[in-house]
């Protein structure tokens, strides 16, 4: 089956600065790539998604590229603020009727 | 906040016990997943119902099985329990062909 790994498990960064998160996958077939941000205590929360046809994908702050080649994605985050601090993880799915996620990067935004 | 829906909220079994997770899925989504997480770990998949049936299974044995029923909650059942079954199971909606799967708040089972 498919394995996610995911780097690094801790991140810490100073408020301002930019923080990347990266992941790699084993199954060329999968074609989905989401990231969920997960606050203690609290439900994993969607911040953003790409599929295997895009390789990169921004949301304001936020932004994913893919490598299909060499089977890794990143997570992009510029500007990190205090309210960014929370665990992150991402997924790979082939036929979104499975999904394996990767093992979490806490993120901690000094202020 | 989304429409997912968990009971119990936290869970308290001894070993060889059985248990049973109930989730109710978000107004007009017809596919549930039901993921394992330990503490520190990312969620691990156990399985997926799409229209009452069993639509893809992650390496879990079959001690874990799950129904879902014509309104598409869903419930996760566990046999034997094993110590190492205390974890956060969350299980996660969406509509089918749909990429995004919005998560319930989880149901903590702790197994003494």
């Amino acid at each position: 089956g498919e394995n996610v790994e995911q780097h690094p498990s801790t991140l810490s960064v100073q408020e301002g600065d930019s923080a990347v998160i990266k992941c790699t996958y084993s199954d060329s077939a999968s074609n989905y790539f989401p990231w969920y941000k997960q606050e203690l205590g609290k439900r994993p929360q969607l911040i953003i998604d790409i599929r295997s046809n895009v390789g990169e994908k921004k949301d304001q702050r936020i932004a994913v590229t893919l490598n299909k080649t060499a089977k890794h994605f990143s997570l992009h985050i510029t500007e990190t603020q205090p309210e960014d601090s929370a665990v992150y993880f991402c997924a790979a799915s082939k036929g979104f009727n499975k999904f394996y996620f990767g093992s979490g990067t806490k993120l901690n935004v000094k202020p | 906040e989304t429409g997912v829906t968990q009971s119990p909220t936290h869970l308290i079994k001894t070993r060889g016990q059985q248990v049973t997770l109930r989730c109710s899925s978000q107004s007009g989504h017809n596919t549930v997943s039901w993921y394992q997480q330990a503490l520190g770990q990312g969620p691990q998949f156990i399985f997926q119902y799409y229209r009452e049936e069993e639509n893809g299974r992650g390496n879990f044995p079959p001690r874990f099985s799950g129904l879902q029923f014509p309104n598409y909650s869903s419930e996760l059942n566990v046999n034997a329990l094993e110590l190492d079954d205390s974890a956060l199971y969350l299980c996660a909606s969406m509509t089918a062909g749909g990429e995004t799967q919005y998560f319930g708040p989880g149901t903590r089972l702790l197994v003494l």
